[in-house]
This record gives C-alpha cells, structure tokens and sequence, in this order.
C-alpha cells in the first residue's frame, strides 16, 4: 500500500528566510508526486507535480520541489518565503500505474511565515 | 468555469438526521471524489466515481453512500448522521495528473 508522510506537523520560518517542507513517500513502482497548498476556510489548490523527467520541479508561487528516489522524499522548498505563504501543506502520491488514479495524502504540514 | 463547487458550505446536524452534501464539476472531468479532511489525518478518500455510472469504496466508505447522476454531479448522503462523521469534507476532480478541489463542507453533527 502506498503511503506519505509529512514529518513536521508545523513549520515556522521568518520573512524572507528559505522555505522547506519535508515529504516521504513509499510507493510501489515509479512514483507520481503532488504538492497542495489549503488556506484558511479553503479548498486545497494544486501547487506542483513530479511525473517524470528532471527531479526540480517548479510550481506556483516560487514554490520548487526536488524528487530524491533514492531517499524516498519529495520537499518542498522556496528560497525566501512570504507572510502570505503561511498555510496548510499536503503532499500526495500515487503509483504511475495504477487503477482509479487513486491519491493518498500525507498529514499535513502548518506554515507559519512571521514577519 | 466555476470549476467544483460544492453545496452546503456549512451544516449542522443531530445524531440519526439524514443529509446529501452536493458537488458539481464543470470542466468535463471523468473521475470525481469525495475526501473527508480531520486535524492531524490529511485527507482521506470516501468514495470515487472513476466514470459517469460507476463508483468504487475508497478509505472509509462506512456511514456513507454516493450517487454519480452524471457526469457533473457527484453527491454524497449520510444516511444516519454520527457525530464521528463530524469533519470538512471536499469534492474532487482530475485531469490525469491533478485534482481540482472545492471549497469544502463543514459538517458537524451533535
């Protein structure tokens, strides 16, 4: 079965300082990876996914993420973040191959961004 | 492109009441979702409709039921409401690599 976790349940960084958020993921085969911002009182929206090719991946609003297959993990990074990033993190995996494209979800991670 | 969109936005119930909680997609996806969201859990798959017609069991199906009247519509009723059933609840659909998610449902059930 596949599986993700979020090892931090909060995050806290200053203003202007680098961002990270750290996933691991357990996966049978190749793996497809998301990352998903939630603001307060909102849905989730889809920042960045890894399906193949170069392991940086780029997203929306600065954010980047890094597959690393032979550690496992997929963290996500933003080299100075802002009061505004400050939210609900999720990191998401499901197998290449799979029926009913089925995503599994970590726990979550809480950034605070403080000015 | 209203996108998903999910009805009520905010429902209270008492143990035993019944409700349907509404979703809709207008962006001609297949597969849609219904996730219910606890502190601390992420998210956890109800149910998934991979097809107008079809619906399958995901995570924590018990105390539910879903309906996929169309290819837009994608319904999920709580047959005898419990207070464990207390949670946000969202809707989802995808494109063959990214979800699109409504805004979400708060229910709490006393």
């Amino acid at each position: 079965a596949q599986s993700v976790a979020q090892p931090e349940d909060q995050v806290n960084v200053a203003e202007g300082n680098p961002l990270t958020v750290k996933c691991t993921y357990s996966v049978s085969g190749n793996p497809y990876l998301f990352w998903y911002v939630q603001y307060p009182n909102r849905g989730l929206q889809f920042l960045l996914k890894y399906i193949t090719g170069d392991n940086l991946v780029k997203g929306s609003y600065g954010f980047e993420a890094e597959f690393n297959k032979s550690q496992t993990s997929f963290h996500l990074k933003k080299p100075s973040a802002l009061v505004s990033d400050s939210a609900l993190y999720f990191c998401a995996v499901r197998p290449s191959k799979a029926a009913g494209n089925k995503l599994t979800f970590g726990g979550g991670t809480r950034v605070l961004v403080k000015p | 492109n209203a996108g998903v969109t999910q009805t009520p936005k905010f429902q209270v119930l008492k143990t035993g009441q019944s409700m349907t909680l509404q979703c809709a997609q207008d962006m001609n996806h297949n597969s849609m979702y219904w996730y219910r969201q606890d502190p601390g859990m992420g998210l956890r798959l109800i149910y998934y409709s991979a097809s107008e017609g079809t619906t399958d069991k995901g995570e924590v199906p018990n105390g539910y039921n879903v309906s996929r009247l169309n290819k837009r519509e994608f319904s999920l009723r709580l047959e005898s409401a419990a207070p464990s059933q207390t949670s946000v609840y969202f809707c989802a659909s995808k494109t063959p690599y990214e979800q699109y998610f409504g805004p979400g449902t708060r229910l709490t059930v006393t």
